[in-house]
């Protein structure tokens, strides 16, 4: 596609329900990167996957929290029992590669998600 | 660890130039980068510059380092209302991770 589709925009759920959030990257594009914006707050880093695996998941703030990715393309993040501090706005990223620091990372429009 | 830090806010006039500082810890950063974001959308990369340069300008956009302070900044010439919007400075070290700092809220002023 021509940059990087979040879905949905906004999620509104209850709190305890479970979400999956989707990310679709730039084709081509072997890196995606997940981060959370809180209101008001920088961009926390989540996870990172290098084509279908994630060498690091440290940034994930606990267990109810997952991710994967298939196929090298569509990004899903997976929060199962959700709490009212999970509210915040989920970006994602991708870039050509990971190792090139002038490669540029494409963001998306963010997903905001609300646990009431 | 990694940590990007920058002062919250800053209000300008228009036609001003506007300074938005950030210092970060990571003695290995390779790359720095200022990102943009505007309000109900997502991050746009301004501009960025590796750490063996000193200096970067893009048009309205000078990037200066000081490496051995861990010192960036960002100037924005002639700033306009258009220009407002949350900025955010990160890093790049030795890891594949971005590091972003709070991010700078910039208010021009009419």
């Amino acid at each position: 596609g021509a940059g990087v589709s979040q879905s949905p925009s906004n999620k509104v759920t209850e709190k305890g329900k479970d979400v999956e959030l989707r990310c679709d990257p730039i084709s081509g594009h072997t890196a995606l990167y997940w981060y959370r914006q809180s209101l008001g707050q920088g961009l926390e880093f989540l996870i990172y996957f290098q084509g279908n695996s994630a060498p690091d998941k440290s940034g994930l703030p606990s267990d109810r929290f997952s991710a994967e990715r298939t196929g090298g393309s569509v990004s899903t993040l997976t929060i199962q029992r959700t709490q009212q501090e999970d509210s915040a706005v989920y970006l994602c990223a991708s870039s050509l590669r990971w190792g090139r620091g002038d490669t540029e990372a494409f963001f998306g429009q963010g997903t905001r998600l609300t646990v009431v | 660890g990694e940590d990007v830090e920058q002062s919250l806010f800053l209000s300008v006039r228009e036609g001003d130039s506007s300074v938005i500082n950030c210092t970060y810890t990571d003695s290995s950063s390779t790359y720095l980068y200022w990102y943009k974001q505007e309000p109900g959308a997502g991050l746009q990369l301004l501009t960025y510059i590796f750490s063996n340069m000193d200096m970067k300008q893009d048009q309205r956009l000078t990037v200066l380092l000081n490496k051995k302070d861990k010192h960036l900044s960002l100037r924005i010439a002639d700033t306009q209302t258009g220009d407002s919007a949350i900025y955010f400075c990160a890093e790049r070290g030795s890891s594949y991770k971005l590091i972003f700092g709070s991010g700078t809220r910039l208010l021009v002023r009419p």
